[in-house]
């Protein structure tokens, strides 16, 4: 069955530091991959998705088939960051396949 | 832009109580879907609706039941509810796909629910 994982619950770091919000999943077909973030007090919205190779307030995921990897990465991190992220996984089904999320913490 | 707004922000409910729980979406899409939003759990698929009148069980549904008259209304129904219904609840849409990838879900703002 397909699954996402999101090993860490918080991730925290200052203002500036490098981020890397992990996710891996598991299916044995082509998967496409999603980014969802939440921030403090918004509703959940989609942040970037695999297909569009595409760099969104800062942020880029690349799909490592390989390790079946889909971490989010960050440079430079602001404070403005800081928000609940879910990585997520459509493998042709009607419904997406979410991960139980990673809050980031940036402090000043 | 999306709108997609629930019926409630926050509500309290006894146990054995029914539970109606109602999403809008004004974008004409075809798909919706009702998610709990629990700690350390993320979002977990209760069920969805990819047209009126029809309906697929997510990855949790017992406890829970849906309704879909109408293609921009989607309720989730709590026949009795219970202490470990006790979540956030949120609602999204979706237009269909239009090739081999699924489109962008637009969530609506969530609804707490407490149930004692």
């Amino acid at each position: 069955a397909q699954r996402v994982t999101q090993p860490e619950k918080l991730l925290s770091v200052f203002k500036g530091a490098p981020v890397e919000l992990k996710c891996n999943y598991s299916y044995s077909g082509s998967p496409e991959l999603f980014w969802y973030v939440q921030y403090s007090r918004q509703r959940l919205q989609l942040l970037l998705r695999h297909i569009s190779r595409e760099s969104i307030k800062g942020f880029t995921a690349d799909l490592n088939k390989g390790e079946t990897s889909f971490h989010l990465k960050k440079p430079f991190a602001q404070e403005e960051d800081s928000a609940m992220y879910y990585c997520a996984l459509d493998t042709g089904r009607r419904a997406l396949t979410f991960g139980s999320g990673t809050r980031l913490q940036v402090q000043p | 832009d999306v709108k997609v707004t629930q019926s409630s922000r926050y509500l309290v409910k006894r146990t054995g109580e029914k539970v109606f729980l109602e999403c809008v979406q004004d974008m004409d899409h075809e798909n919706m879907f009702w998610y709990r939003q629990d700690p350390g759990l993320g979002l977990r698929l209760i069920y969805f609706s990819y047209d009126v009148k029809m309906k697929e069980k997510g990855d949790i549904p017992e406890g829970y039941s849906v309704s879909r008259e109408k293609k921009e209304r989607f309720s989730l129904i709590l026949e009795s509810a219970s202490t470990n219904q006790t979540s956030m609840y949120l609602c999204a849409s979706s237009p269909p796909r239009q090739g081999p990838i699924q489109e962008t879900q637009y969530f609506g703002p969530g609804t707490r629910l407490l149930v004692l």
